[in-house]
């Protein structure tokens, strides 16, 4: 089975940096997924990790620590527009590829 | 262009009714996945599929159906004993490697 955790909802100001993270506890680990969910819209990919360390993307970079059961978003440099849902999601291998998703960490930017 | 494509974006349907979502990819993926979302919650799994002709339950399988007959197409049937269907529905694809790629999402409304 999976267990994956993350904040309901954080407020960050604009040109700030904000951190969402996810903790996870999953059997057959194959990867982590951050996309973003604006209202009403399908999700849109941020970033994949399979292993440990930073990966950076422009203003968006994700940290994975597999040995923790542990990842996070990072956001600098924040915009009005990154107001929106992120959403966590781990790859479980049990021999099927089952991606399961957190319930999402809704992110307000205020000016 | 290559995608995935999920029909129609919006439906609805008499209580009692099976209904059958649409999800086409030309991506090649393996592996296809029906999500299940309600307003400002997280994505929950439904079915999904990593072969034709096989698929395994998610968390919420009970009162959908689905069938994986080619590659290419992932329908869901939400049928009448699912006791509350009203919600947004997400179909994604993803090769062994990479991000999963989302539909545009049907909204199911039941009258």
């Amino acid at each position: 089975g999976q267990n994956i955790d993350q904040p309901t909802e954080m407020t960050a100001t604009e040109g700030a940096i904000v951190q969402i993270n996810c903790t996870y506890q999953t059997s057959g680990f194959n990867g982590l997924f951050w996309y973003q969910q604006h209202a009403g819209e399908a999700p849109t990919f941020l970033s994949y990790n399979v292993l440990d360390g930073l990966e950076e993307k422009g203003r968006f970079s994700s940290f994975l620590s597999r040995s923790k059961g542990y990842s996070y978003l990072l956001l600098k440099e924040l915009q009005m527009k990154d107001s929106a849902s992120y959403l966590c999601a781990v790859v479980e291998n049990t021999g099927f590829q089952k991606l399961v998703f957190g319930t999402g960490t809704r992110l307000l930017v205020s000016p | 262009d290559g995608g995935i494509t999920q029909s129609p974006k919006y439906l609805f349907r008499k209580e009692g009714q099976n209904v059958t979502l649409s999800c086409e990819q030309n991506l090649n993926h393996d592996a296809m996945y029906w999500y299940r979302q309600d307003p400002g919650q997280g994505l929950r799994l439904i079915y999904y599929s990593q072969i034709v002709n096989d698929f395994q339950k998610g968390d919420i399988a009970e009162g959908y159906s689905v069938s994986r007959e080619k590659k290419e197409s992932f329908p869901l049937t939400v049928t009448s004993a699912q006791k509350n269907p009203t919600a947004f529905y997400l179909c994604a694809s993803k090769d062994s490697f990479g991000e999963a790629f989302f539909g545009q999402g049907t909204r199911l409304t039941v009258v």
